[in-house]
């Protein structure tokens, strides 16, 4: 089964506009840790957001916020104010406490509109 | 210094070449990290070094061998590889493999863009 399923391979949204992006995850381990991260065109992986399962609020970070739903197992991404710079491969992906990687979504392509 | 870099960003070889990949990073990270990533797909594991020693390999042809020679430093030697072993090839580090909280941030470097004629 699949640990990180992002269902989006394409998503669309004019400058300015707020996004979300959606990730659901799958796993019978109490402790773990979700992260987004943006891959633009020149192949870097940046770290936008981390999300712990015991954390109570929603992580925030600037623009980006993790609308966590512990129980439907969902931790979708939100960028408010797009913008142009924002265009790139969103993954999502989890680690299970003392496991050895991160596990990654298949990414949703971001696209923004001037 | 937050930074991990790869050399060279590009790379292109034929099939009997013997090249190397490299990584560094100065964050005191005691775990790094070898993804190989296909074009519009995820980051795949390849390898990853806890304190200088090889912890896992996800059954990685042999023609792809690592090295870690000290703690900031990471290389990906590549021999008689195929075409298809043409990717982006990412490192990345961490502070630590096996801790007690989930959060383990991994950070990565740009990449080596490989190409095997």
């Amino acid at each position: 089964a699949q640990k990180i399923t992002q269902t989006q391979p394409g998503m669309f949204v004019q400058e300015k506009e707020a996004v979300t992006l959606d990730c659901t995850y799958d796993t019978s381990d109490p402790s773990y840790g979700l992260f987004w991260y943006k891959q633009p065109s020149s192949g870097e992986m940046i770290f936008l957001i981390y999300q712990g399962s015991y954390d109570q609020q929603n992580a925030t970070e600037g623009r980006y916020s993790l609308n966590f739903q512990k129980a439907r197992k969902s931790a979708n991404l939100v960028i408010s104010a797009s913008q142009l710079g924002d265009s790139a491969m969103y993954f999502c992906a989890m680690r299970e406490t003392g496991a050895n990687n991160l596990f990654f979504g298949t990414g949703t392509r971001l696209t923004v509109i001037p | 210094d937050t930074e991990v870099t790869q050399t060279p960003k590009h790379l292109v070889m034929g099939m009997t070449n013997k090249k190397s990949l490299k990584c560094e990073q100065h964050m005191g990270h005691r775990a790094m990290y070898w993804y190989k990533q296909k074009a519009k797909k995820p980051p795949e594991l390849m390898f990853v070094y806890s304190y200088e020693k090889l912890s896992i390999n996800e059954s990685v042809p042999s023609r792809f061998s690592p090295e870690c020679p000290n703690s900031s430093l990471l290389n990906l030697h590549l021999h008689a590889l195929q075409p298809e072993d043409s990717a982006l090839y990412l490192c990345a580090s961490s502070q630590e493999r096996f801790i007690q909280s989930s959060y383990n941030e991994q950070f990565f470097g740009p990449g080596t863009r490989l190409t095997v004629l």
